[in-house]
């Protein structure tokens, strides 16, 4: 089973960049099989994927975010990162890291079975 | 992007109950659905996955239905660990979207 841990700042200031890591034991952040993820969590309301970095550093990102974020690997580490610019009160949450393991399906389908491992998350809060 | 709209918010419901979530997708996402259990303070947990299969671990009175635009998540005879809020969640395109949620609550 793949464990996460999440790290970086707990307070950012505004309009500056907010960068979180995602270590990962049990997996590797090499592997095929997984993507990587990050999601936050606004206080007291619902789930908002932020986007994924999968092998090879390929990335999809949230449109909503799109511009703001971005994300990488770092094989030698095993770890995966989250930078997002510009930041402001509304980027106050907690977030969280979480991995989804492929599965093929047949027919040449690969597939993630949903966010399977998470990191037990971190607040950010932003200030002015 | 795909909309995930789940109903009711909020669920009041006793131990013994049997309880059923609704998520609509805003298009087809054949049956590329996950759903979560999340508890205060703590990460979400994967409950189900691709609509219907039972993630290891998750007890059996937990389960998944639904395929295209309308899924459900039931727990047959809710037990007092299952008061939480629960999400679903797609997963069919590149940009992957959450319900806003339903709380399952003590009546």
């Amino acid at each position: 089973q793949v464990q996460l841990q999440e790290s970086g700042p707990g307070l950012v200031k505004s309009l500056q960049t907010l960068s979180l890591t995602c270590t990962v034991s049990g997996g590797s952040v090499s592997s095929a099989n997984f993507y990587w993820s990050w999601i936050r969590q606004h206080p007291h309301e619902g789930l908002e994927w932020i986007g994924r970095v999968s092998y090879g550093g390929t990335t999809y990102y949230n449109p909503s975010l799109k511009g703001r974020v971005s994300m990488s690997l770092d094989t030698s580490k095993n770890r995966f990162s989250l930078r997002l610019t510009s930041v402001t009160a509304a980027d106050t949450a907690v977030y969280f890291c979480a991995s989804s393991e492929m599965t093929y399906y047949g027919s040449g389908i690969y597939r993630p079975q949903g966010f399977d491992s998470w990191g037990q998350g971190t607040l950010v809060t932003v200030s002015s | 992007d795909i909309q995930m709209t789940q109903s009711p918010s909020t669920l009041p419901a006793s131990v013994g109950d049997s309880v059923t979530i609704t998520c609509r997708a805003s298009q087809s996402i054949s049956t590329w659905l996950a759903w979560y259990q999340q508890k205060p303070g703590k990460a979400p947990k994967l409950l189900i996955y691709k609509a219907s299969n039972l993630e290891r671990g998750v007890p059996s009175r937990f389960s998944g239905s639904g395929s295209g635009t309308e899924f459900t998540l039931t727990i047959s005879s809710l037990q007092p660990d299952d008061f939480a809020a629960y999400y679903c969640q797609q997963y069919d395109t590149y940009s992957w979207t959450f319900g806003q949620g339903t709380k399952v609550e003590v009546k």
